[in-house]
């Protein structure tokens, strides 16, 4: 089946990490990939994994990948105040049509 | 590059009455998105065109919902007659599918949304 989870919430102090999960069920996925979502505006695309991968960094943005426990993460070092927005996490299988399925996404808070 | 085109912006609509929104994905983008965003959650699919035809369109609610994509390029989605619990965001989306790579870049809108009183 297909389903993704994250937890609703997380505050963090600037200049700190911030670590987001996610979860899915869908072993045959091909590709995840983490949106950001600001207040009013449509999703941004952050980063995405290939399922052969364990590991992806993009500047301030790693991407772990467990695939074994079907877990991914999204760490954003030096979090800054413009970090903070709604951050989804997404699976799509390759072949076929690339359906993406999101999580509920994870509102991240960044304070001074 | 221009981005994803969505209109209206907001949209105050009656229960029982119609309403339609618009989408002009980026030119080229054979995939085309409509998803629903209720508050508090993810994006729902709500139907996938790959140029004008349906590859998915499992979750769209068909008695009431409906779109189309005239000669694979801009869509439109319509809701005839709207319920309340149809108060959401309107996300349209597009992708350019690279079949070598197989991942999916989906550049979104802005979205609609919508409120049903």
């Amino acid at each position: 089946g297909e389903d993704v989870e994250q937890s609703l919430f997380l505050s963090v102090r600037e200049g700190d990490s911030s670590v987001i999960n996610c979860t899915y069920t869908d072993s045959s996925s091909t590709y995840l990939y983490w949106y950001k979502q600001e207040p009013g505006a449509g999703l941004q695309l952050l980063t995405y994994i290939f399922s052969n991968m364990d590991m992806k960094q993009d500047q301030r943005l790693t991407v772990l990948l467990n695939k074994k426990d079907k877990h991914l993460s999204l760490r954003i070092a030096d979090t800054q105040t413009g970090d903070s927005a709604i951050y989804f996490c997404a699976e799509s299988k390759s072949g076929g049509y690339n359906k993406l399925i999101f999580g509920a996404g994870t509102r991240l808070a960044v304070h001074p | 590059e221009a981005g994803v085109a969505q209109s209206p912006r907001y949209k105050i609509i009656e229960k029982r009455q119609s309403v339609a929104f618009w989408c002009n994905p980026i030119s080229g983008h054979a995939t085309l998105y409509w998803y629903q965003q209720i508050l508090g959650q993810g994006p729902k699919l709500l139907i996938q065109f790959q140029n004008n035809g349906v590859v998915d369109d499992s979750q769209l609610p068909k008695d009431r919902f409906s779109a189309e994509r005239l000669k694979g390029v801009d869509s439109t989605l319509k809701i005839q007659p709207a319920k309340l619990e149809d108060s959401a965001v309107y996300l349209c989306a597009s992708s350019l599918r690279n079949s070598r790579v197989g991942s999916t870049e989906a550049f979104f809108g802005q979205g609609t949304r919508l409120t049903v009183v």
